[in-house]
């Protein structure tokens, strides 16, 4: 079965410390979002991109996170430098944007990051 | 801004009760509404998906409705089973395909 594929699936790390998370969506998906969730506050949208190009990422840090991909085959998310606020879970999902108003969101099994 | 909230939090039901699960949207300009489960520890699954045009969506002993006059979609479980418990979601997709909102879900126990 096509899935999406987050790694690593545990992260901790120390403040200050650079964190990358990495994402294969599910092939010829051309939409890819990032969320963080926590008990606090839920899903939380951070970017999202259709065919690579960044669309909005107007829910993340701008001074400590940064998302990228690469290529179509890769999604990547930055945090420069971590804090303990940080913590939470973070998924990656995608979908097939076709305009036909019936494509499903797939995700990833997300990436658990403690910061200490 | 889209908001979306479910009712109630958290569902304790004995099993074999059927049981509806609630989800409320500010904004009705929406292109499809997705109902997710879940379980500990785990991602998200997409469960139904109702688009913008549709009424209802079925699968198995899941049946989701919407009715975007009222801002309100429901999913409503029959015969539910211990292997339900779980967390379930709502998830609002806007025209564009854009921030794809989700509520904050409503955590299921069901007890055999």
């Amino acid at each position: 079965d096509a899935r999406v594929t987050q790694t690593p699936r545990h992260k901790v790390t120390e403040m200050g410390q650079e964190v990358t998370m990495r994402c294969q969506p599910i092939l010829g998906h051309n939409t890819v979002f990032w969320y963080r969730q926590t008990m606090m506050q839920g899903l939380e949208l951070l970017a999202y991109f259709r065919n690579r190009a960044p669309l909005d990422d107007s829910g993340m840090p701008k001074d400590r996170f940064s998302a990228e991909m690469p290529d179509a085959t890769l999604a990547t998310l930055k945090i420069q430098p971590s804090e303990p606020r940080d913590s939470a879970v973070y998924f990656c999902a995608s979908g097939p944007w076709t305009g036909g108003g019936n494509e499903k969101l797939f995700f990833g099994s997300g990436t658990q990051l403690s910061v200490l | 801004k889209q908001e979306v909230t479910q009712i109630p939090a958290a569902l304790s039901v004995p099993e074999g009760e059927n049981l509806v699960l609630n989800c409320s949207f500010t904004d009705s300009a929406i292109y499809n509404l997705q109902w997710f489960r879940q379980d500990p520890g785990k991602g998200l699954t997409s469960l139904l998906l109702i688009q913008s045009s549709q009424r209802e969506q079925t699968s198995g002993r899941l049946n989701a409705s919407l009715d975007k006059s009222s801002g309100r979609s429901t999913l409503y479980i029959a015969a539910s089973q211990p292997g339900d418990s779980a967390t379930y979601l709502c998830a609002v997709t806007p025209r564009g395909y854009q921030k794809v909102t989700f509520g904050t879900g409503t955590k299921l126990q069901v007890i055999p």
